[in-house]
């Protein structure tokens, strides 16, 4: 009865290659969220979206697409993978949108980039 | 430049005894501040909120402090357990129409407890 998860927990590929990363919560959240935790452990948010619609689009390169079939699943595709991309992506949501929500991370996808 | 700068980077501290990791930022406009733990190999899991009113917040043998004035902020963790060994992190909320898009993560305090 995980909260968040995410699949798959670990990804390995080769420079090039298009990859999929997929999250589910069962919290009945409105909010789902991207986010990327370098080398270096800084994490950033990517995306959000609110009930399937995007609100948050950093400053990501358009290879990832961030897709919302319902608002309890957002998955992560990315294309052409590059070297830079290795990291690990947290899935996370909340409630709602707004500040004072608590964010629930997912388990983390741990992508290598070869 | 919005910034959460956090310290120490580590720190080794033996089970049972106090520690105080600090938290100082250079953002505005300020919304809210959180605490996360996130242990080896998961997601972050949050601690605390607290809104720039609020001074202090507990959760267990945690506790946060707030000075929104020197931009700081603390995070107390009473009579250590080895399950504390973990990062802790500080995030900073902007305050840009309530949205939680805009949140700026401090790098973390890796800790480790040691029997």
């Amino acid at each position: 009865d995980t909260a968040v998860s995410q699949t798959p927990k670990y990804l390995v590929t080769q420079m090039g290659n298009d990859k999929s990363i997929k999250c589910e919560q069962n919290l009945g959240h409105d909010t789902m969220y991207w986010y990327k935790q370098d080398s270096k452990k800084f994490l950033k948010i990517m995306f959000s979206y609110n009930n399937k619609e995007l609100i948050i689009n950093e400053t990501v390169p358009n290879r990832f697409s961030p897709k919302s079939p319902d608002k309890a699943h957002l998955n992560l595709h990315i294309n052409s993978l590059e070297l830079g991309d290795s990291a690990v992506y947290f899935c996370a949501s909340s409630q709602g949108g707004a500040s004072g929500e608590t964010q629930y991370f997912g388990p983390g996808t741990r992508l290598l980039v070869l | 430049k919005n910034q959460v700068e956090q310290s120490p980077q580590s720190l080794i501290i033996l089970e049972g005894k106090n520690c105080t990791l600090q938290c100082n930022y250079t953002v505005s406009p300020f919304s809210n501040l959180r605490w996360y733990k996130q242990d080896t190999g998961r997601g972050p899991v949050s601690l605390t909120i607290m809104t720039f009113s609020e001074n202090t917040k507990s959760n267990g043998r945690y506790t946060a402090t707030l000075d929104a004035d020197t931009k700081q902020s603390s995070l107390h963790i009473t009579a250590s357990q080895l399950s504390d060994s973990a990062s802790y992190i500080c995030v900073v909320i902007l305050n840009y129409g309530g949205s939680q898009g805009n949140l700026i993560f401090g790098k973390g305090t890796k800790l480790s407890v040691k029997p």
